[in-house]
């Protein structure tokens, strides 16, 4: 079954303790992407990735870090998460850019809470 | 920068009744896609319909389609016949193919609930 999993789905933890997210597809797919969501926001893009070893920021990236050593893999890692990063968090990966006929396959989402 | 604009935060509906959810967006792309979303509950992200600029014909999916004006800058939802399982937030997202990040921009979201 082609699907995007994210882990973990829920994560309370306290200020300053490192923790990752992780966003495995097993698709094939060249672009991967985070996103989180936010009441009255909408979902906002953090990072994306357009293939491994290339990663860029989106429109809110202070705080986060991502890294694509492989296809399959994009996780997101706070390196030092604070109270204004609860959130729920989405990854989605695509075929490749152009989006073509293959739209953003997402996960299930990961609701952090920061204490 | 593209934005993404839905005037309707909340909309409520009666069974089998048919309601339309409301999207703007700018931008100064002519080649994009639209695509509108929903998201139950369940907080899964699931696609409802798309829609390739270029092609003057609406889309449609079953109970689903959509007003798209060009011109106007609009793509409006359409959901025939509501079920009870199509309460949900509904969100419309804007992509640029040729924005080189790839990314959708999503509206703020409205929240349908399908009345029995």
């Amino acid at each position: 079954e082609a699907q995007v999993t994210q882990n973990p789905r829920y994560l309370i933890t306290v200020t300053g303790k490192k923790l990752t997210v992780t966003c495995s597809q097993n698709m094939n797919h060249e672009y991967m992407s985070w996103y989180r969501q936010d009441p009255g926001l909408g979902l906002r893009q953090i990072y994306y990735s357009m293939n491994v070893e290339v990663t860029d920021k989106g429109d809110v990236p202070e705080g986060y870090k991502v890294s694509r050593k492989e296809k399959r893999n994009f996780p997101l890692i706070l390196e030092s998460p604070s109270p204004n990063q609860t959130s729920l968090y989405f990854c989605a990966s695509s075929p490749s850019a152009g989006y073509s006929n293959q739209p953003q396959h997402f996960g299930d989402g990961t609701r952090l809470s920061i204490l | 920068a593209q934005t993404v604009t839905q005037s309707q935060p909340e909309m409520s509906v009666q069974e089998a009744e048919t309601v339309t959810l409301s999207c703007t967006y700018d931008t100064s792309e002519n080649n994009y896609y639209l695509f509108w979303y929903k998201q139950p509950p369940s907080r899964q992200m699931i696609l409802v319909i798309r829609q390739e600029a270029y092609k003057q014909q609406n889309a449609t999916e079953n109970r689903f389609s959509v007003n798209f004006q060009k011109a106007a800058k609009s793509f409006s939802l359409k959901i025939s016949d509501s079920q009870l399982g199509d309460t949900a937030m509904y969100f419309c997202a804007f992509g640029d193919p040729q924005g080189g990040s790839e990314k959708l921009v999503f509206g703020k979201g409205t929240k349908l609930t399908v009345n029995p």
